[in-house]
């Protein structure tokens, strides 16, 4: 069956610490974006990209870092800049056609960072 | 540009309707629904285009006026199984990317 894979599930990082989160895709997709999601709030864009080897910051990409190396790929890594870092974290990808979002997202199960 | 989801919060019993609204401050190209369970993944409801259609799957319904910036969902008759938390997300045209609102939290009692 097609779809995203994040892993771990849950993850906890102690101060100072870099930890990584893993985002694979077997659907195809071209379009893939990073979120957040704080306790009672909406998602809040990361990181996106759009093609391999390319990439755009989102809404708050400060304390983040993204690759896309592979298009089923792309790992989010979540640096010790990144003051406040516990939170649930969504990946999606989506069939890209143009500029315009005109696909739905496909999101995975997440990863639930704490900070220890 | 956030939009601005609303009501926050709604509680009905099980077959009332309701209809849950979001407004951006900026023009939009497209709205997108999705609703997520308690600790899930969002999943996805439905895309509206600018072109003010309607969109419908069943007995969850949506329209989108360009005009006005914003988008409402419909659910009629409801069920147990559409309690979660409805977003939408907006792309404000040329902009490649979704903003989410806060979402609206909906519980359906029996």
């Amino acid at each position: 069956d097609g779809g995203i894979t994040q892993s771990p599930k849950y993850l906890f990082r102690k101060e100072g610490q870099n930890v990584t989160l893993s985002c694979e895709q077997n659907l195809n997709h071209d379009a893939m974006y990073w979120y957040r999601q704080d306790p009672g709030q909406g998602l809040r864009l990361i990181y996106y990209s759009q093609i391999v080897n390319d990439f755009q910051k989102g809404d708050i990409a400060e304390g983040y870092s993204v690759s896309r190396e592979k298009k089923e790929s792309f790992p989010l890594t979540v640096t010790s800049a990144q003051k406040n870092p516990t939170a649930f974290y969504l990946c999606a990808s989506s069939m890209s056609q143009g500029p315009y979002s005109n696909q739905p997202q496909h999101f995975g199960d997440g990863t639930r960072l704490s900070i220890l | 540009q956030q939009p601005v989801q609303s009501p926050q919060a709604v509680i009905l019993r099980e077959g009332e309707d309701a209809v849950i609204n979001c407004s951006s401050s900026k023009a939009l190209y497209s709205v997108h629904w999705y609703r997520q369970k308690h600790g899930e993944a969002p999943v996805f409801l439905m895309i509206l285009l600018k072109g003010g259609e309607q969109k419908g799957h069943e007995k969850i319904s949506a329209s989108f006026n360009e005009k006005k910036q914003q988008s409402s969902l419909y659910l009629t008759a409801s069920q147990l199984s559409y309690s979660g938390t409805y977003f939408c997300g907006t792309e404000i045209s040329g902009a490649q990317k979704l903003v989410f609102g806060q979402g609206t939290r909906l519980t359906i009692n029996p």
